[in-house]
């Protein structure tokens, strides 16, 4: 079964406002890493987080890794129209492969 | 720069056809990945080669093969396609030292009909 699943399946936001994602996990990992997928089109990477940190930024994006809970979030402060997407977690253990969850549908309307 | 290249975009099938779904990359990474989308699933693991000369099994493998043909190239086979395995494929590659992001193709959308 899958590794990762997100939640909430879907949100809607106006623009400015701040977007929340939850994942959580099941095994152990060695990081922890959200993509993001426009309609059509393949996954992109938007930020890896160890195991052993605890928080991590990049621009507008704040992740948060909980290991004890086995949950992360993901944050998009101020999103705009250009944010909406489908957002996927993916966990990664040493000798095996990235495994995705199910993801979290955002639509930010102007 | 290419990244990771998919070959077809699109293709319908008839039951019981076969195909191969290509991939290379360039950025000569060791690990590639084949993963199926099918609505509200999120991506599925099929199979993975973590290196060149190996591959394993994912969480989807029944109905696929899959050829490491060298350290760019992977490729995903369908010896009999069926209805159920109409969906988005993507191929993706990373390197496997330290804590690296995966690369990914544009998909290739699979009707089976």
């Amino acid at each position: 079964s899958q590794q990762g699943e997100e939640d909430p399946q879907a949100l809607s936001i106006q623009e400015g406002e701040n977007a929340t994602m939850n994942c959580s996990y099941k095994t152990s990992i060695n990081n922890l890493q959200w993509y993001r997928q426009n309609s059509g089109r393949g996954l992109v990477h938007l930020i890896l987080i160890r195991s052993n940190e605890r928080e991590k930024h990049s621009g507008r994006l704040r992740v948060t890794l909980d290991t004890s809970k086995k949950s992360s979030s993901l944050l998009i402060t101020a999103s705009r129209a250009a944010d909406t997407a489908s957002y996927f977690c993916a966990t990664f253990q040493a000798g095996t492969a990235l495994i995705f969850g199910k993801g979290t549908t955002l639509s930010v309307s102007s | 720069n290419a990244g990771v290249t998919q070959t077809p975009k699109f293709q319908v099938l008839k039951t019981g056809q076969s195909m191969t779904l290509q991939c290379a990359q360039d950025m000569n990474h060791n690990s590639m990945y084949w993963y199926r989308q099918d609505p509200g699933m999120g991506l599925r693991l099929i199979y993975y080669s973590a290196s060149e000369g190996t591959t394993d099994k994912g969480e989807v493998p029944n109905g696929y093969n899959v050829s490491r043909l060298n350290k760019r190239e992977f490729s995903l086979r369908l010896e009999s396609a069926a209805p159920s395995q109409t969906s988005v494929y993507f191929c993706a590659s990373r390197n496997p030292t330290g804590n690296t992001e995966a690369f990914f193709g544009q998909g290739t959308r699979l009707t089976v009909v």
